[in-house]
């Protein structure tokens, strides 16, 4: 079955640390990759997507993903976090060989920055 | 704001009554989903719409669940029959028919008592 596993489900760090969250897939065929941020209080918002072509995507807010077809992987980076990024994060699939587009969604990091 | 609009955005229930949610997409946008959210996890598709045609559904989704999207416009939830682990977040999203970003609504938080 079509899976999305995120390793990380609580990260707390302090300020200007660097931050790395970890996603893997079980698709087979092509894939859509995304990871959307949700606030507290707020509604799901996209950060950033692939579809295809380099496989470093850059996103909103500094944040940059790295699409590795080899692993499975759509790993999520920011090189230095704000307080403001405090929020839960979900990397979200959908496409593969059955074609659907259906977005399958990990249960979500949640990080919480210290200022 | 032409985001894609959820009412209610809360409801609490009795369990055994039934409840109705509606999604109002982004106009443009020819596929609608339904998901599902408890605390702790991911959204958990329910359901999801091309225009007026349900495409496909979870096997989450239980006979006291129906969907739909008559003019493929809005779209409504209704859950009949509503038991205490029916209590979540329901989300909707739409995106355009090439799949690519989907837009969320606020969400309805629905509360079984």
């Amino acid at each position: 079955a079509q899976s999305v596993s995120q390793h990380n489900h609580h990260v707390i760090l302090s300020e200007a640390a660097s931050l790395e969250l970890g996603c893997n897939y079980s698709y087979g065929g092509t894939v859509n990759l995304f990871w959307y941020v949700q606030y507290p209080g707020q509604h799901l918002q996209l950060l950033l997507k692939y579809f295809s072509g380099d496989p470093l995507v850059k996103g909103i807010k500094g944040f940059e993903a790295e699409f590795i077809k080899s692993k499975f992987s759509f790993n999520l980076r920011k090189p230095s976090v704000q307080w403001s990024d405090t929020a839960e994060y979900f990397c979200a699939v959908n496409g593969g060989t059955s074609g659907t587009y259906k977005y399958i969604f990990g249960t979500g990091t949640r990080l919480k920055v210290l200022a | 704001d032409t985001g894609v609009s959820q009412n209610p955005r809360h409801k609490i229930t009795k369990r055994g009554q039934n409840v109705t949610f509606r999604c109002d997409p982004i106009s443009e946008h020819n596929r609608l989903y339904w998901y599902r959210q408890t605390l702790g996890q991911g959204p958990e598709f329910l359901t999801y719409f091309q225009n007026e045609a349900q495409l496909e559904k979870s096997r989450l989704l239980s006979d006291r669940f129906s969907a739909e999207r008559p003019k493929g416009s809005f779209s409504t939830l209704e859950i009949q029959r509503t038991e205490q682990g029916d209590s979540a977040m329901y989300l909707c999203a739409s995106s355009f028919r090439d799949g690519t970003e989907a837009f969320f609504g606020q969400g309805t938080r629905l509360t079984v008592v």
